[in-house]
């Protein structure tokens, strides 16, 4: 069974990057069926996407994000990571890695638990 | 702001059915882009719910149907259950902003 699992350092300061691993087990991230993906919730509030990457290192953003964002993949140790530069306080979100199709509509149809990360000084 | 609006609450008594409605517009749900739905039941992450704007995955009850007509789409629940209350998302593409939009969110309570 697929799971996917975010972790990171903790509380970020303003002004300094965010840095997100999402760990894939029980199954390849070398999949020519699937993207893998970044979405976040501030608390109490929405889901927002923030990007997406494909096992090859293709990769595609959130327009209101690009010019901050950054995620990359690690096929040998199964993994992709989130980097989002320059935060603010309106960064203080739940960030959920997931799993999105390449077909239908490409939908994300395995999520991780999710790990909140506060921005604060 | 998100650009597919949903209701921000919708409430039924046990055994009822209930609709979430998700508008988008002439770039997103009404070019022919497929809604997805999403469950969250509070303090856990999102959940696939129903995709392709009216498949079910393996393991949702039939009791939750989706539908897409236009520039909406709506998801439908049946026979409400208390295990049902949750906050609901869609879910398309939208090639304005060239890329995925989730709706505003619906919170479900079961009186």
């Amino acid at each position: 069974q697929l799971q996917l699992q975010e972790s990171g350092p903790g509380p970020v300061k303003p002004s300094e990057t965010l840095s997100l691993t999402c760990t894939v087990s029980g199954g390849s991230i070398n999949s020519d069926s699937h993207y893998w993906g970044w979405i976040r919730q501030p608390p109490g509030k929405g889901l927002e996407w923030i990007g997406s990457i494909y096992y090859s290192g293709n990769s595609y953003y959130n327009a209101s994000l690009k010019s901050r964002v950054s995620i990359s993949v690690d096929t040998s140790k199964n993994k992709f990571s989130l980097r989002l530069s320059s935060v603010t306080a309106a960064d203080t979100a739940v960030y959920y890695c997931a799993r999105q199709t390449t077909w239908d509509g490409r939908y994300f149809d395995s999520w991780g638990p999710g790990t909140l990360v506060t921005v604060s000084s | 702001q998100s650009v597919l609006t949903q209701p921000p609450s919708v409430s039924g008594a046990p055994g009822q059915r209930v609709t979430i409605s998700c508008t988008g517009s002439s770039s997103n749900i009404g070019a022919r882009y497929d809604v997805h739905w999403y469950q969250q039941l509070p303090g856990t992450a999102p959940k696939l719910l129903i995709y392709g704007n009216t498949y079910r995955p393996s393991g949702v009850p039939d009791r939750f149907s989706g539908s897409k007509s236009g520039t909406s789409a709506s998801l439908a629940i049946t026979g409400l259950q208390a295990e049902d209350e949750a906050d609901y998302y869609c879910q398309s593409y939208d090639t304005s902003l060239t890329g995925y939009v989730f709706g505003t969110g619906t919170k479900v309570t079961v009186l």
